[in-house]
């Protein structure tokens, strides 16, 4: 079937401009996660949907980052005033369900990579 | 922050050799999961090892976990040149927000020579 999608793939923006990342997570998860990935690191865990409502955003760096997901399917990844620091590859992860509050396998999709001039 | 430390950081081999990973956390965890990342796009899901089991297998893939040493290791057996990419560890660490989400390290890069 198909895996998380997430729209566009890449994003050239200007230093101050506000932009949205779309996620598609795979049909039926209810578990959806945002993360940011700079060069050379590894994945950094922004928040977290379970449903329509934000369970966790604590990984969220600041208040110009915000993230939604009216219906319980597709979310979209706000940033406004963007910075230089903000470039990045932004993931998308989706899973079936927390395993009693634990993590459980995530579903990644192939990422929207954002550099901001 | 990231708790799950990657070693090494970059290992090259031939095809057909095996290759070894290892992992490091600092917490207590549930479960410790690899993940593989091509050109630094989107991750795939390669094993799941929770906190009461020792060793694990999936095709080429054999997962260990130690829990008093707080490590784990990857081993990919007969290499192949596809297998060239990044492998992530992630571990589940409280937030402090009312959740468990995944904490990645910084990754070891395998290139699989032909």
């Amino acid at each position: 079937g198909a895996g998380v999608s997430q729209t566009p793939s890449n994003k050239v923006t200007e230093k101050g401009k506000y932009v949205e990342l779309r996620c598609d997570p795979i049909s039926g998860h209810t578990a959806l996660y945002w993360y940011r990935q700079s060069l050379g690191q590894g994945p950094e865990f922004l928040i977290y949907f379970q449903g329509t409502g934000a369970a966790d955003d604590s990984g969220l760096p600041n208040d110009r980052f915000f993230a939604v997901r009216p219906e319980g399917s597709v979310s979209t990844l706000k940033i406004q005033r963007t910075e230089r620091g903000d470039s990045a590859v932004y993931l998308c992860a989706s899973s079936p369900m927390t395993s009693g509050g634990f993590t459980d396998t995530q579903y990644f999709g192939p990422g929207t990579r954002l550099t901001v001039l | 922050s990231q708790q799950g430390e990657e070693d090494p950081q970059a290992l090259s081999i031939q095809e057909g050799e095996n290759a070894t990973m290892n992992c490091s956390y600092k917490t207590s965890i549930n479960n410790l999961q690899w993940y593989r990342q091509n050109s630094g796009r989107g991750l795939v899901h390669l094993i799941l090892i929770r906190s009461n089991e020792r060793e694990k297998h999936s095709g080429r893939l054999r997962v260990t976990l130690d829990t008093s040493k707080k490590s784990s290791s990857l081993l990919i057996t007969a290499s192949r040149a596809a297998d060239t990419a990044s492998y992530f560890c992630a571990t589940d660490a409280y937030s402090g927000a009312g959740s468990y989400q995944l904490t990645f390290g910084k990754g070891t890069k395998l290139s699989v020579i032909p």
